[in-house]
């Protein structure tokens, strides 16, 4: 059974950071590239961000550019998001999500959907 | 890549016939997908290349094109599916999502 589950969630202050992991088992890691897709609670969905199976592949939204870093460890079967200057903006659900494709032109471009979700980690930006 | 979904919301009777479309600024050839959300739960994917059904999701879900218009279609609504439904193109980067549709009991 594939599963995706999200930690690193937190209150924290505008302006700090913070590192979510999303940790993955039920399916082959290294075959898949991977994505962050963000909800601010009872509005839409945003994708974040997606990096390609081996990591040398990155995309970000624009909205996060600079500030967010994906990575990925492929031995440990995890994906991360570091997350830095943080906004109020921010305040969202953070979903990792997985990709069939291997994102080797750029992550999800051509893809077939995010085929595996987490159930969502909690960050909350506010003073 | 701009994805335009109406209606934002609709009320429908289990049994209805209940379609959503999403049109986007520009062509994106086939690479649409649809997902499902029900409250407090993560996205479900439903359809894939526009009309192509995920595993384990039940025909009376389905999806057409036709240009930049696409179509999601449940043909007899089911207690289970009222949700809220979202598009997504994955044609270019930044991936994009409408801004989805609730479907509520009426």
């Amino acid at each position: 059974e594939v599963q995706l589950v999200e930690s690193g969630g937190d209150l924290v202050q505008p302006g700090r950071s913070l590192r979510l992991s999303c940790a993955a088992s039920g399916f082959i890691f290294n075959d898949c590239s991977m994505h962050w897709v963000r909800q601010v609670p009872g509005k839409g969905l945003e994708w974040v961000s997606g990096i390609s199976w081996n990591g040398d592949k990155i995309a970000y939204a624009d909205s996060v550019k600079g500030r967010f870093a994906i990575s990925r460890d492929n031995a440990k079967n995890s994906l991360y998001l570091q997350m830095n200057n943080l906004t109020p903006e921010d305040t969202a659900f953070y979903f990792c999500a997985k990709d069939p494709g291997e994102g080797t032109y750029s992550p999800g471009v051509g893809g077939l959907g995010f085929d595996a979700w987490g159930q969502g980690t909690l960050v909350t930006v506010s003073s | 890549i701009q994805m335009t979904q109406s209606p934002s919301s609709l009320s429908a009777s289990v049994g209805d016939r209940v379609t959503i479309t999403c049109r986007a600024s520009q062509s994106i050839s086939s690479y649409l997908n649809w997902y499902q959300q029900k409250p407090g739960k993560a996205p479900e994917l439903l359809i894939f290349a526009a009309s192509s059904l995920q595993s384990g999701v039940p025909p009376r879900f389905s999806g057409s094109e036709s240009g930049t218009d696409f179509t999601l279609t449940i043909s007899s609504l089911q207690p289970e599916d009222f949700a809220t439904y979202y598009c997504q193109q994955s044609y270019s980067s930044p991936l994009t999502f409408g801004g989805g549709t609730k479907v509520e009991i009426k």
